[in-house]
């Protein structure tokens, strides 16, 4: 399968704990996005790459999340001191922006995602 | 500010009837819109964009610039059609670069025959 993966696809864990997800996009794509959803709710915007450097993040961010995409490739998310309002979906997509093209914003291609449940 | 918004958190049509999902959005800029698919227990997968003007599954999209609107629309809905359906925008930055991609709560559609 070479499309997005995220792992691990569930983790439960103990308020207080950290957490770590991993995204590997789509080979030659240069973005990289990172997506949160709760039940009911669309996708929201947390934050995003385009090689390795990290061009925007949402509010929703906290000083307990941190994301990288060290090398341009693969993408962290860790979650320090996790509370009950950080379970959700965790979502990563990718894609190919070509700047000055006629589709300058390419398609996302999404994960399954990573869900979290803190107790 | 980036904004999408879908009134309609569930639609339900019979099999045949037309289907008109809305989106409105606020973004001062010049934007891309853009239909995402989230068929049952799949990923959630791009539908139409507006720049490519295409009918996909039968699904047209109209970008209306005055009206800020980019409403989804199929005159015969498919039971197959059922699924939830995110509206998304993503705002240009400069002359060449485009950002991050906002979406709305999504629309659940149930086709029933």
């Amino acid at each position: 399968d070479t499309g997005v993966s995220q792992d691990p696809r569930h983790k439960i864990t103990k308020r207080g704990q950290n957490v770590t997800f991993r995204c590997d996009p789509i080979s030659e794509h240069n973005r990289l996005y990172w997506y949160r959803q709760t039940l009911g709710q669309g996708p929201e915007f947390l934050t995003y790459f385009q090689n390795e450097a990290q061009l925007e993040k949402s509010r929703l961010l906290s000083d307990r999340f941190s994301a990288e995409r060290p090398k341009g490739s693969f993408s962290t998310l860790e979650i320090q001191r996790t509370e009950q309002g950080d379970s959700a979906m965790y979502l990563c997509a990718s894609s190919i922006s070509r700047e000055g093209s006629q589709f300058p914003t390419g398609e996302l291609f999404f994960g399954e995602g990573s869900r979290l449940t803190v107790l | 500010a980036q904004r999408v918004t879908q009134p309609e958190k569930l639609l339900s049509v019979f099999k045949g009837a037309p289907v008109e999902l809305k989106c409105n959005y606020s973004y001062s800029g010049s934007p891309e819109l853009f239909w995402y698919v989230q068929y049952s227990r799949q990923r959630l997968q791009l539908l139409l964009r507006h720049i490519s003007r295409e009918s996909i599954k039968g699904f047209t999209a109209d970008l209306n610039k005055g009206e800020t609107s980019f409403h989804l629309k199929k005159p015969f809905a498919q039971e197959e059609d059922s699924a939830m359906y995110y509206c998304a925008l993503s705002g240009r930055m400069t002359t060449d670069s485009w950002g991050k991609f906002q979406f709305g709560a999504g629309t659940q559609v149930v086709v029933t025959p």
